[in-house]
């Protein structure tokens, strides 16, 4: 199956700098990209979709000055979280599909982000 | 909207008993597609299967099936036979497909299933 890639898987910052979280497509091209968070012990929510060339799709509630998504290439989408604070941690995870697969394509998951801010 | 719910928030059984998941969904669009994943502790999600809006059969793979009923917009998740391994939390998710929409996942809360040895 295709392989979603994130970077880093953990990361710890202090309050008030920004973190930049990578989502790779390693081996299919992905038009559409997604970024969930989930809070420990919740369910995934999704914030954002990401198409590739175009600005991202924000989801009710998601600012968008602070949760910066930007999806130059075909196999690459980041998050960056922006004067990031001690409610922004959270578990991040992406998807990853290829929409020229239209409908019937499979959403491909990363291995998720462990975002700590002190 | 869509949404879906899972009900049961914890569900604790012996090792080898078999054990059912609950999903149900609600969403205006007739054509979607819905998803069972596994997240162990590790985090990384596992997908377990998609099923189409249009395909009302029921699905077995191994000690996994799945019971899929329009009528009551439910999507169950059967475990036979658990096993230990099986211990995690598991998440049914919706996904409407509008004909050219790239429409993200709506998850449910998730159950988490533990297997006592």
């Amino acid at each position: 199956g295709a392989v979603v890639s994130q970077h880093p898987s953990r990361v710890i910052c202090k309050s008030g700098t920004s973190v930049k979280i990578e989502c790779r497509s390693l081996d299919f091209q992905a038009t559409t990209m997604f970024w969930y968070r989930q809070f420990p012990k919740k369910s995934l929510m999704l914030m954002a979709t990401s198409n590739e060339g175009s600005k991202a799709t924000y989801e009710q509630g998601v600012e968008k000055d602070k949760f910066l998504i930007n999806h130059a290439s075909l196999t690459l989408s980041t998050l960056t979280v922006t004067s990031a604070h001690p409610e922004d941690s959270s578990f991040y995870i992406c998807s990853a599909r290829d929409m020229r697969a239209g409908g019937r394509s499979e959403q491909f998951f990363g291995p998720g982000t462990r975002l700590t801010v002190l | 909207a869509q949404k879906v719910t899972q009900a049961q928030t914890e569900i604790s059984v012996v090792e080898k008993e078999d054990v059912t998941l609950d999903c149900v969904y609600e969403t205006r669009d007739t054509t979607y597609y819905l998803f069972w994943y596994k997240q162990p502790p590790s985090g990384e999600l596992v997908f377990l299967i998609r099923r189409n809006s249009f395909d009302e059969q029921n699905e077995i793979s191994g000690r996994y099936s799945w019971n899929f009923q329009k009528s009551t917009s439910s999507f169950n998740f059967t475990i036979t036979a658990s096993q230990v391994v099986d211990s995690a939390v598991y998440f049914c998710a919706l996904r409407a497909y509008s004909g050219g929409g790239a429409d993200g996942l709506t998850f449910g809360k998730g159950t988490h299933l533990i297997i006592q040895p």
